[in-house]
């Protein structure tokens, strides 16, 4: 089955810099990335994702970059700001496998330093 | 608000108890889901219901019992449960099963004493 890796478990940014997490996964049939924002005290909130057809998408602040042939993928903060701090999960599917074919990253803790 | 609403947020409960976590969604989507979540630990799908059907158990002890009596329902009985159990269970749902994009509520603590 898939495996996915995220590193840092925990990352600290100034406030004002940029803040990268990064994933990897196993299963080179994986096609869908999607990154979620977990906030405390409420549920993870899908925030950005990528499919393999493209190598980069981004939405204000936040993008998202694809490396298939390295399987690898990135999310990339600029301007962190104090609501940026939160746990962000990654996660790889397979085309078809829907929500219930996710495979999720322990997560990165990121801490915006004031 | 993500449209997801789970009830209770903490549950405390004896290992000899019986209770029932609650998620009700307002989205009009027709795919539902248990997950746990554990610290310093990925996601774990629980179950899944599609159209009020349970299509996916994933191996979950039987000690967790799920329900889903319509498409904007869905509730975890839980009972003679164990500490290890203790995590924050989160509901989901999706448009379909075959959408990836899940909106999730935001969980149920519980600590099994």
């Amino acid at each position: 089955g898939e495996n996915v890796e995220q590193h840092p478990s925990t990352l600290s940014v100034q406030e004002g810099d940029s803040a990268v997490i990064k994933c990897t996964y196993s299963d080179s049939a994986s096609n869908y990335f999607p990154w979620y924002k977990q906030e405390l005290g409420k549920g993870p909130q899908l925030i950005i994702d990528i499919r393999s057809n493209v190598g980069e998408k981004k939405d204000q602040r936040i993008a998202v970059t694809l490396n298939k042939t390295a399987k690898h993928f990135s999310l990339h903060i600029t301007e962190t700001q104090p609501e940026d701090s939160a746990v962000y999960f990654c996660a790889a599917s397979i085309a078809g496998g829907g929500a219930d074919g996710l495979t999720f990253g322990k997560g990165t803790h990121l801490i915006i330093q004031p | 608000e993500t449209g997801v609403t789970q009830t209770p947020r903490h549950l405390v409960m004896g290992m000899t108890n019986k209770k029932s976590l609650k998620c009700e969604q307002h989205l009009g989507h027709n795919a539902m889901y248990w997950y746990k979540q554990s610290a310093k630990k990925p996601l774990e799908l629980m179950f899944v219901y599609s159209l009020e059907e349970r299509v996916e158990n994933n191996s979950v002890p039987s000690r967790f019992s799920p329900e889903c009596p319509n498409s904007s329902h869905l509730f975890l009985h839980l009972h003679t449960l164990q500490p290890e159990d203790s995590a924050l269970y989160l509901c989901a749902s999706s448009p379909d099963r075959a959408n990836e994009k899940l909106f999730f509520g935001s969980g149920t603590q519980l600590s099994v004493l």
